[in-house]
């Protein structure tokens, strides 16, 4: 069964420093999607990406982070300067199609430790 | 704006018990979506079901069924039969048809389900 997988699971970094978190979503979806998880909380929406642009973001989504899709597996998160708070669970989604009745398919998440 | 609440931080259950997770939504739009996902301790979001805003039939999956009401705007999962494996932490989520043809998933902040043996 097909499905979106993440890389690394855990990753932990200095705070200050650039991290890539890394998503390969299934193949034929076209509409990519990066949601947060702080610890015992909900999941919140950060970003989706179509079409090799943005397309819509959350409060959350400022300008230390971005998305692109390299090389048109990869889809991938960088946060710039991370900062303490920036330490969650970081969840990549896909879907086949943007109707909103379609199932967003999750990767296993990516745990991002700032320290 | 949308909103999900699941009013229910966490319940403990005995296995073999019956138990209902309550979801209560707010939306201004006349079409969208509810979903529940299971997260598992190991941490990954498994989607469970899909319901639309029309259809207001409740479904039964094995020990799952979903009763949707949308006079309450209240998407409720119930486990019969609780076991072990079904400790994990349950989100309901809402999405909407955006202008732009795109739409998000909005969640709610989970109920963690805590079944002893």
């Amino acid at each position: 069964e097909p499905e979106v997988t993440q890389t690394p699971s855990h990753q932990v970094t200095q705070m200050g420093q650039e991290v890539i978190l890394r998503c390969v979503p299934i193949s034929n979806h076209l509409y990519f999607y990066w949601y947060r998880q702080i610890l015992g909380q909900k999941v919140e929406f950060l970003v989706s990406f179509y079409n090799n642009e943005i397309s819509e973001k959350s409060e959350i989504f400022d300008d230390q982070f971005s998305v692109e899709r390299p090389d048109g597996s990869n889809f991938t998160l960088k946060i710039r300067s991370t900062k303490l708070e920036d330490s969650a669970m970081y969840f990549c989604a896909s879907r086949e199609f943007s109707q909103p009745d379609t199932e967003a398919f999750f990767g296993q998440g990516t745990r991002l430790t700032v320290v | 704006a949308q909103k999900v609440t699941q009013a229910q931080t966490e319940i403990s259950v005995v296995e073999k018990e019956d138990v209902t997770l309550d979801c209560v939504y707010e939306t201004r739009d006349t079409t969208y979506y509810l979903f529940w996902y299971k997260q598992p301790p190991s941490g990954e979001l498994v989607f469970l079901i899909r319901r639309n805003s029309f259809d207001e039939q409740n479904e039964i999956s094995g020990r799952y069924s979903w009763n949707f009401q949308k006079s309450t705007s209240s998407f409720n999962f119930t486990i019969t039969a609780s076991q072990v494996v079904d400790s994990a932490v349950y989100f309901c989520a809402l999405s909407e048809a955006r202008g732009s043809g795109y739409s998000t998933l909005t969640f709610g902040k989970g109920t963690m389900l805590l079944v002893s043996p």
